[in-house]
């Protein structure tokens, strides 16, 4: 059962533009999600969270967007650079009433910027 | 370096044989987990300590995978009679939740076990 679903396997962009990442999640009672980003042969990094109060989160050039009706979340990269390439990857968690408060993982989307 | 230690970073072993992975968390951290990471998946959850106390397993976490984190610092991860199926990336990451919500996990760059 993924609880946590990133549908795009893959994504190239060119430089400069935008990059758009998506997540989707079917147990309602995640409360708070992040974006992790993975070189290969490297751990995962954290990138930028957002709690399922709000429904905007911008750090720099990341902006996470959170539409809980839709339980969808996505990551915008704005303007995109040739060393965001990388594997993304979307988590999830909850407190609370049979939630858990360890992270569900995606499987993730390689993101190629080109030059 | 402050960050989250793996050893070995690589492992490469014969079906049959057992294997033992050592994680030392950021020192100030008192919750610690295990993941696995196969390729094309995300990371699963495998287990994770908070302190000394081994509080949740998964059910990927087999009879044959044992950890433990004896006083609260590192922890060990050891897999015994390794089979081909656990040939993966063992990822250990680190918290200090503090009584937050937002828990961020910062992970260490894992051990990648071959079982030939």
């Amino acid at each position: 059962d993924q609880q946590v679903k990133q549908n795009s396997p893959s994504l190239s962009v060119q430089e400069g533009r935008i990059s758009i990442l998506n997540c989707d999640y079917t147990n309602s009672m995640f409360d708070y999600f992040l974006w992790y980003k993975k070189y290969p042969a490297e751990g995962p990094t954290f990138l930028i969270s957002i709690s399922s109060i709000k429904d905007k989160n911008e750090d720099g050039r990341f902006t996470v967007f959170l539409n809980k009706s839709a339980k969808h979340l996505s990551l915008h990269i704005v303007p995109s650079q040739p060393g965001d390439s990388a594997v993304y990857f979307c988590a999830a968690s909850g407190i609370g009433g049979g939630a858990t408060n360890k992270l569900i993982f995606g499987t993730g989307t390689l993101l190629a910027v080109q030059p | 370096d402050t960050g989250v230690s793996q050893n070995p970073r690589h492992k490469i072993t014969k079906r049959g044989q057992n294997v033992t992975f050592r994680c030392d968390p950021i020192s100030e951290h008192n919750r610690l987990y295990w993941y696995r990471q196969t390729l094309g998946q995300g990371p699963e959850f495998l287990t994770y300590f908070q302190n000394e106390a081994q509080l949740e397993k998964s059910r990927l976490l087999s009879d044959r995978f044992s950890a433990e984190r004896p006083k609260g610092s590192f922890s060990t991860l050891e897999i015994q009679r390794t089979e081909q199926g656990d040939s993966a990336m063992y990822l250990c990451a680190s918290s200090d939740p503090s009584g937050t919500l937002d828990e961020k996990l910062f992970f260490g760059s894992g051990t990648q076990l071959s079982v030939l």
